[in-house]
């Protein structure tokens, strides 16, 4: 079936550091993929999207490519700030409207 | 604000118990889902509703139950609580045609005495 498997936490950065989130999936036909993140005591909420091979999504300074040929999404900043902390995950979507979440992965940034 | 309403907050109750959880999806929103988010599970899909009826199940106990009411707002009935039922419990809607997002509730924290 189905999955998502993103990289295990928890990451600890220094702010203005280069962050990236591995993310891989397996699915059947053309997938949607997503980036949520949930800051503390909230839900989640979404962070970016793309809908078909080689879409960029980005939002707020990240970034992440649909990569067909390598089934990754992987999500990247270039310079973190203390606000970025946060769990994200990895997500995606297929027919009939169905969700498969990543476990997550804590980032923690220090100033 | 995601327009997710879901009450109660935070609920503390004993084993052996039911108790209900309740969601009110944004405004237009016809698909209603249900996760639970706990330390050492990550978040697991429970179950999808679309306009009043069951679409999707996942990793559902058969203690648990939920239903979307004809003005789409959905309850998650949880009985014979265990220790192990004690987690976040969100809700999620989404429109009618697939736009790829899912707009999360702020969850239910139950906890389990």
């Amino acid at each position: 079936g189905d999955s998502v498997t993103q990289m295990e936490g928890p990451v600890t950065l220094s702010e203005e550091a280069f962050l990236t989130i591995n993310c891989t999936y397996t699915a059947t036909g053309y997938p949607s993929l997503f980036w949520y993140v949930q800051y503390p005591g909230e839900g989640l909420q979404l962070l970016l999207k793309a809908t078909k091979a080689d879409d960029k999504g980005s939002n707020k300074g990240f970034e992440a490519t649909y990569r067909k040929e390598t089934t990754s999404f992987h999500l990247e900043k270039g310079s973190v700030q203390v606000s970025d902390s946060a769990v994200y995950f990895c997500a995606l979507s297929n027919t009939g409207n169905q969700f498969y979440f990543g476990t997550g992965t804590s980032l923690t940034v220090i100033p | 604000d995601s327009g997710v309403t879901q009450t109660p907050k935070h609920l503390i109750t004993a084993t052996g118990q039911r108790v209900t959880l309740r969601c009110s999806p944004r405004s237009g929103d016809l698909s209603v889902y249900w996760y639970q988010q706990s330390l050492d599970q990550g978040l697991q899909f429970l179950i999808q509703y679309y306009n009043g009826e069951e679409r999707a199940k996942g990793n559902i106990l058969e203690r648990f139950s939920a239903q979307q009411f004809p003005d789409l707002h959905s309850e998650l009935n949880l009985s014979s609580l265990e220790l192990g039922d004690s987690a976040l419990y969100f809700c999620a809607s989404s429109v009618e045609v697939f736009t790829g997002e899912l707009f999360f509730g702020e969850g239910s924290r139950l906890t389990v005495l």
